[in-house]
């Protein structure tokens, strides 16, 4: 157990819907990473809060946002689902200090648009 | 620009033997952490073992060892004893400053009895 926790495991909904990923960091934990994972591909980089406020974008699209609450906890808010937004979501979270980049992931949430 | 490249694809080995998996890397950046993660069938990343780019032995956990050729860029993931359940895909990984992972494209592990 990483310590992260994600909810839900896993979502089935429908294209253009609204879904939200939740994710509780390690305790500790002040760095929250957001990433995607398509089917047998590896982890593409969304999003990154730090201490609630955001610290870099990767690929992330339009229809996609998130954010960091005082508790530290996250949530990443997928709209317009589309059949591609289908895939594996993981949220990490990652200590302050030296090895910074050291990230723990969740067990992610498993998102199937049909 | 921060690249991973894994080149292999697929890997299988028998059981009780050693297998290598290949990385290697490239940034600008001269601090840097390379992690490898192991991923199940189940999906979930399980961290496996680190190593920081100024480390100056090579890292091991267990089983696994990280063989660091910084010369070369490359960091190889190497399992001893493999065990039917080591079977999965692994990922190497790097990470510099505060910023995100970026990750290979992984391969995937098949372990023969």
């Amino acid at each position: 157990d990483s310590g992260v926790t994600q909810t839900p495991k896993h979502l089935i909904t429908a294209t253009g819907q609204r879904v939200t990923l939740r994710c509780s960091p390690r305790s500790g934990d002040l760095s929250v990473y957001w990433y995607q994972q398509s089917l047998d591909q590896g982890l593409q980089f969304l999003i990154q809060y730090y201490n609630g406020e955001e610290r870099a974008k990767g690929n992330i699209l339009e229809r996609f946002s998130a954010q960091q609450f005082p508790d530290l906890h996250s949530e990443l808010n997928l709209s317009s689902l589309e059949l591609g937004d289908s895939a594996l979501y993981f949220c990490a979270s990652s200590p302050p200090g030296f090895r910074e980049t050291e990230a723990f992931f969740g067990q992610g949430t498993r998102l199937t648009v049909v | 620009a921060q690249k991973i490249t894994q080149t292999q694809p697929g890997m299988f080995v028998q059981e009780k033997e050693a297998v290598t998996l290949d990385c290697t890397y490239d940034t600008s950046d001269p601090s840097y952490g390379l992690f490898w993660y192991k991923q199940p069938s189940s999906g979930e990343m399980i961290f496996l073992i680190y190593q920081g780019s100024y480390d100056q032995q090579n890292a091991t956990e267990g089983r696994y060892s990280l063989n660091f050729q910084k010369a070369r860029k490359s960091a190889n993931l190497v399992i001893s004893a493999s065990q039917l359940g080591d079977s999965a895909m692994y990922f190497c990984a790097m990470g510099t400053g505060r910023r995100a992972l970026t990750f290979g494209s992984g391969t995937r592990l098949q372990v023969q009895p």
